[in-house]
């Protein structure tokens, strides 16, 4: 079956940096994308990586290893308004996406 | 240019009543697709569409129906709600299949 792995929660220091780690296992692969969600809003999209290697924008980064089936998302210098959920999701060989649970991120000061 | 917008905002149903939920874009995005999103569940997606005139199901089809007559509206509707059918619906759409999907605000649908 088709699944992505991501961890439920996090908690991170204000001004610090964090990484959220994505696992997929999906039939056939055509890209990932990360999406930002705060409590009660629609998610956002942050980034999509199809190809091997870093993404920057900003303060955010995204890493993409097709050989692996992994992905992670770097944020750097949070800011209190960094806190909410991380949504990973992967293009299926049937150009679906199949999202992760997501990943509550705390921020405290 | 308002992006893309659900209706209602938020909704109590009674079960067995039926309901269509409202989705508009203004962006002439091919694919649309409506989603729901229950707590330590992620998106799962209900139906889609590739471009106006064809449908398809996803994961979760059961008890849900859609249409897509034109580009802009993407309408979902529950025949006969029930409370397993509470939760929060999303409505998004992208340029194709491929591209970013963009979302609507969400819609609060409580069925008792």
């Amino acid at each position: 079956g088709q699944n992505i792995d991501q961890p439920t929660e996090m908690t991170a220091t204000e001004g610090a940096i964090v990484q959220i780690n994505c696992t997929y296992q999906t039939s056939g692969f055509n890209g990932l994308f990360w999406y930002q969600q705060h409590a009660g809003e629609a998610p956002t999209f942050l980034s999509y990586n199809v190809l091997d290697g870093l993404e920057e924008k900003g303060r955010f980064s995204s890493f993409l290893s097709r050989s692996k089936g992994y992905s992670y998302l770097l944020l750097k210098e949070l800011q209190m308004k960094d806190s909410a959920s991380y949504l990973c999701a992967a293009i299926d060989s049937n150009y679906q996406l199949i999202w992760g649970a997501g990943t509550k991120l705390i921020i405290k000061p | 240019i308002a992006g893309i917008t659900q209706a209602p905002t938020s909704q109590i149903l009674a079960a067995g009543r039926r309901m269509t939920l409202r989705c508009t874009q203004d962006m002439r995005h091919n694919a649309m697709y409506w989603y729901r999103q229950d707590l330590g569940l992620g998106l799962r997606l209900i139906h889609y569409s590739n471009t106006a005139g064809t449908t398809g199901k996803g994961e979760v089809p059961d008890g849900y129906s859609v249409s897509r007559a034109n580009t802009d509206d993407f309408p979902l509707t529950l025949a006969s709600a029930v409370p397993s059918q509470t939760s929060v619906y999303f409505c998004a759409s992208s340029r194709s299949t491929t591209d970013t999907q963009y979302f609507g605000p969400g819609t609060r649908l409580t069925v008792l």
